[in-house]
């Protein structure tokens, strides 16, 4: 059986930093891009990042480039984002995707860890 | 990176058939084949329904089907049930190798 499970969220002061990670079981891990999406409270799903299965390809949404990293540890079967400089539209709920085939099809999602970006 | 543009909800009564709009520009819905769709309940992770803009994952209702025309792409739900009523979304790759999703629709069966 498929598994993304998130840990790393919390609440965090505005400028501050955390780093998300995604613990990946159940397929080969090593085969499959990941993405990082997110969605803040009451609102809709946000396309955060990618990376490819060797890490080779990897892709940000526009309006978080430098404060957003992706990357990913085969030997661990686990997917991190490195979230800087934190403001408070950050505050979402950020889900880990399987992507099915590099073309942004997300066929498993873990249960989402919560960011809180509040003073 | 905008959004794709979606209606922000969409009701029918049990047994009729709705369709969501996912309209977008060239740069992404237009000018590949890479549009999927995502039911949502509250409080629960989205769930992969349609890909290649109309094909179903296994184990997704045949009740659910995709179409696209020039830069919009739809959902149908024929057959509506209560169990239907969520958040859509569709998703689309883009010309810069991203991803995009759609504002959302909220389904309401009547």
């Amino acid at each position: 059986e498929v598994q993304l499970v998130e840990s790393g969220g919390g609440l965090v002061k505005p400028g501050g930093s955390l780093r998300l990670s995604c613990a990946a079981s159940g397929f080969t891990f090593s085969s499959y891009s990941m993405n990082w999406v997110r969605q803040a409270p009451g609102k809709g799903l946000e396309w955060v990042s990618s990376i490819s299965s060797s890490s080779t390809y990897i892709y940000y949404a526009d309006s978080l480039k430098g404060r957003f990293t992706i990357s990913r540890d085969n030997a661990k079967n686990s997917l991190y984002l490195q979230v800087n400089s934190l403001r408070a539209d950050d505050t979402a709920v950020y889900y880990c995707t399987r992507d099915h085939s590099a073309l942004y099809y997300f066929d498993y999602w873990g249960q989402g860890t919560l960011v809180t970006v509040s003073s | 990176q905008s959004a794709l543009t979606q209606p922000a909800s969409v009701s029918g009564s049990p047994g009729q058939s709705i369709t969501i709009s996912c309209t977008g520009t060239s740069s992404d819905v237009g000018g590949y084949n890479y549009v999927s769709w995502y039911q949502q309940h509250p409080g629960k992770a989205p769930k992969l329904m349609i890909y290649d803009v109309s094909d179903r994952p296994s184990g997704v209702s045949n009740r659910f089907s995709g179409s696209k025309s020039g830069n919009t792409a739809s959902l149908t739900i024929s057959g509506l049930q209560a169990e239907d009523e969520a958040d859509y979304y569709c998703s689309s790759y883009t010309s810069s190798n991203t991803g995009v999703f759609g504002t959302g629709t909220k389904v309401t069966v009547l």
